[in-house]
């Protein structure tokens, strides 16, 4: 059984720029959320999809954008940059909307 | 605002011992309590979990309690083993079928032999 994995493990991106991070569901999980993990905090919820569809959002603004593909894999898209986006980006995926979610390892994003 | 706090940053215990971590949450309307492990370069890992209608689960080493009326919780590893370094969180969310966990800040936990 594959675990949640994500892609790339390391970014760096410039303020302004756009960014796409991507995460492959575990096998059989039609749900992932995606958390922003700050350095010294804990993960905050960015939000997340059921079967295509998003499910609850957290405190982010619309620069924050995802998607959900058929095969229940996700993206995360941010927009305009800024240096506060500078973060560790997990992905966790589950059975049902409300099931235990099970977390890829992240990825590292620094905005320079 | 953080509905969920882990106000010690770190813990050290000697291996052998019981480790406590602890958790106090401000939102009345969560009903389900969660702990993750994280290794570096890991993502969080499940621990274990308790339902708010209950006071304590126990699963091996690890229990967690749960006092409602404190809006706390905690938990105790016994015995503690050198392994069990990491960060610990304490997550939170309300209703069966709503995916979103509230965490709070982590607690570094070192367990020397």
């Amino acid at each position: 059984e594959t675990g949640v994995t994500q892609s790339p493990t390391h970014l760096i991106k410039t303020r302004g720029q756009q960014v796409t991070l991507r995460c492959s569901s575990q096998s059989g999980h039609n749900t992932v959320s995606w958390y922003q993990q700050a350095l010294g905090q804990g993960p905050q919820f960015i939000f997340q999809y059921y079967r295509e569809e998003e499910n609850g959002r957290g405190n982010f603004p619309p620069r924050f954008s995802g998607l959900q593909f058929p095969n229940y894999s996700s993206e995360l898209n941010v927009n305009a940059l800024e240096l506060d986006d500078s973060a560790l980006y997990l992905c966790a995926s589950s059975l049902l909307a409300g099931d235990e979610q099970y977390f890829g390892p992240g990825t590292r994003l620094t905005v320079t | 605002d953080q509905q969920v706090k882990q106000n010690s940053p770190s813990l050290s215990v000697q291996e052998g011992r019981i480790s406590i971590l602890n958790c106090d949450y401000t939102n009345s309307m969560f009903d389900y309590f969660l702990w993750y492990k994280k290794y570096p370069a890991e993502g969080p890992t499940f621990l274990i979990s308790i339902s708010s209608i209950k006071d304590k689960n126990e699963d091996g080493r690890f229990t967690v309690f749960l006092n409602k009326s404190a809006k706390h919780l905690s938990l105790h590893i016994v015995p503690s083993q050198p392994g069990d370094s990491a960060v610990y969180f304490c997550a939170a969310k309300r209703g069966s079928t709503l995916g979103r966990l509230y965490f709070g800040r982590g607690t570094q936990l070192t367990v020397w032999p």
